[in-house]
This record gives C-alpha cells, structure tokens and sequence, in this order.
C-alpha cells in the first residue's frame, strides 16, 4: 500500500512569490491534515479536511495560505505571496478514522525555501 | 491549548549506551504517539501508547506514560549511529474531535560511533 506522498521534496522560491504544495494521502483515508516546522521549532498544525470539507483551520498563520481539497482526495496547500518566514519543512498526514485519536501517516515532507 | 515539551531538547551518547528522552503535555489525552524525524526527511511513528497504558514496548523501545503527571518517556536501548534523529511526542486533547497532533519542540538526538 502507497503511503502519504508529497510534492516537491524541496521548493526554493524568492520572496513575494506563489507556491503550491501537494500532498496525496493514503488511498480511503477520509481524514487529511496539514502541518509545519518552521526554523527547526516544534511542528504546527495548519488544518484538517474531512473528506473535502475543512474540518479545522484555526491553525493557518494568516490568509497567504489557502488550502484545498477537491474531491477529497489530494489536497493543495498554496502560500501566496511567500514571505521569508514561511521557509520550513510542510508536513501532511492522513488517517483513516475521524473521531478516534489513532495514528496518522505522515507523508516525507515538502521543504520550502523562500529567498 | 496543550502542548508536548520534550526534554532534554538535545542529546549526544556513544553507540550502545541507552537514550532517554521525556515529554510532557498539559491537557487530558486519549493516547500520546512518538515519531522521528531523520534530517531533512519525513516523520516516522515509532509506538503510540494509550491513556489507560502505563508501558509500552517495541523493539529497542520502551515507552512509558503516567497519566497523573501528564508525562511520558521514550528510552532507546544499545543506540546505534542510525538513531541519529529528532524525537517528538505527539499529543491530542481528548476534547478535541478533530484530532490535529500538538507536537513538543523535540529532542535531538546524536549517537557517536
């Protein structure tokens, strides 16, 4: 079975510009979730989508960053425009129950770089 | 809102000694998970213990969790060079249905050959 996968590894953009994350989770998993470790600190949640709905966004920074998951399957996550503090490792994770506290997949990470 | 706080935040050992890293977290759990993080790579789960365990093993791993004082540990034994990672508990207030992990700052952990 695929695990979570995401894309790019690493993006390295300047300052003021547009990036778009990807990340697929594991095939049937409803529950989706999105964080970050910014300069080494600890890892934040962003948001969670169930299914295609967003279930929690209460820990997305401000509004440069727009989340989506169409058809609830693969999700998007966009930082428009970047700024330097957005640099940090963006994680997504998946699970397959909702309501239940079990473990979630983490996927390898998208490294961002912003010059 | 709760949060996992590893200590210590770095520690270095010679292969073969164990490693023990602690973490504490402040609101009522349903179970508290460990995962890895190997350098520039993706998070790995180790164990997740529940609320109504106390011990927990797997492998060289030993996990430990007390409830009453909202803490847990996570003991390595004979540490190789490839435990080279950081270590973060991972937590989810009971309350919350939504589940996001609240993660601690982590434990970096270097094992010398």
């Amino acid at each position: 079975e695929a695990g979570v996968t995401q894309f790019p590894s690493h993006s390295v953009i300047e300052k003021g510009q547009t990036v778009t994350l990807r990340c697929d989770p594991i095939s049937g998993h409803d529950n989706l979730y999105w964080y970050r470790r910014v300069m080494g600190k600890e890892i934040k949640f962003l948001l969670h989508f169930v299914k295609e709905s967003k279930q929690d966004e209460s820990g997305m920074p401000n509004n440069r960053f727009l989340a989506e998951r169409t058809g609830g399957t693969y999700s998007t996550l966009k930082v428009q425009p970047a700024e330097l503090e957005d640099s940090g490792v963006y994680f997504c994770a998946s699970s397959q129950v909702t309501g239940y506290s079990g473990e979630q997949y983490f996927g390898p990470g998208t490294r961002l770089t912003v010059t | 809102s709760q949060q996992g706080e590893e200590d210590p935040q770095a520690l270095s050992i010679q292969e073969g000694e164990n490693a023990t890293m602690n973490c504490s977290y402040k609101t009522s759990i349903n179970n508290l998970q460990w995962y890895r993080q190997n350098s520039g790579r993706g998070l790995v789960h180790l164990i997740l213990i529940r609320s109504n365990e106390r011990e927990k093993h797997s492998g060289r791993l030993r996990v430990t969790l007390d409830t009453s004082k909202k803490s847990s540990s996570l003991l390595i034994t004979a540490s190789r060079a490839a435990d080279t990672a950081s270590y973060f508990c991972a937590t989810v207030d009971s309350d919350n249905y939504g589940q996001n992990f609240v993660f601690g700052p982590g434990t970096r952990l270097s094992v010398l050959p």
